[in-house]
């Protein structure tokens, strides 16, 4: 158990709607990363957020965003959700920004858009 | 692109035996190294790190090697387990927001 955690853990939405998935990050740790990873695929980066601000973010549209809250928790959300959006969408918390920091997971959240 | 990318897209060893998962990486600026093990319907499970002023670090049964000279980062497992079966990704943590990339994974399949 690494102590991050998802929500919900599967989810269907249909072509056009909006989605938000949720993450709880490990006690102490102040930084939070989702990834997208489709089927078969290693994770892609989607952003990362450092005390409530973005740190940086992947080669994904806008549609894509994200917030922080003062508890370090996170939250996805995906607008105008597209069939290529369907994947397994992972958080990953660690104690600071650094790089060389280490990333602990979640179970992930598997988003279906149909 | 500069990325993250493995040699063997499968392997499979018989249970007792050793096993090596092979990367590569590309950007020689990378300073830190993750292996991760991806059981079925779970999310990546950290295993060993390594920092790039370190060519070999040793964990419980597992072992990294980095040969910064050809870009090339190894996981070894001993005495491979049934529950090793998983597929593996090296990753990279080069970015100066910390993410990582992630190759596409090797899938271990341990034959008892």
């Amino acid at each position: 158990e690494t102590g991050v955690t998802q929500s919900p853990t599967h989810l269907i939405k249909t072509r056009g709607q909006q989605v938000t998935l949720r993450c709880s990050s490990q006690s102490g740790h102040n930084t939070v990363s989702w990834y997208q990873q489709a089927l078969g695929q290693g994770p892609q980066f989607i952003f990362q957020y450092y005390r409530e601000e973005e740190n940086g973010r992947g080669n994904f549209p806008p549609r894509f965003s994200g917030l922080q809250f003062p508890n370090y928790s996170s939250e996805l959300n995906v607008n105008a959700l597209e069939l290529d959006d369907s994947a397994l969408y992972l958080c990953a918390s660690s104690l600071d920004r650094g790089s060389t920091t280490e990333a602990f997971f979640g179970q992930g959240t598997r988003l279906t858009v149909v | 692109g500069e990325s993250v990318g493995l040699h063997l897209p499968t392997l499979s060893v018989q249970e007792g035996d050793n096993s090596i998962i092979n990367c590569a990486y590309s950007n020689s600026a990378s300073d830190y190294f993750i292996w991760y093990k991806q059981e079925s319907g779970k999310g990546p499970q950290f295993i060993i790190d390594i920092r790039s002023n370190m060519d070999k670090r040793q964990g419980q049964r597992v072992t990294v090697l980095l040969n910064k000279t050809v870009k090339h980062l190894s996981l070894q497992i001993a005495a491979t387990q049934p529950g090793d079966s998983a597929v593996y990704f090296c990753a990279e943590n080069r970015g100066s927001q910390g993410n990582l990339i992630f190759g596409k994974g090797t899938k271990l399949s341990v034959k008892p």
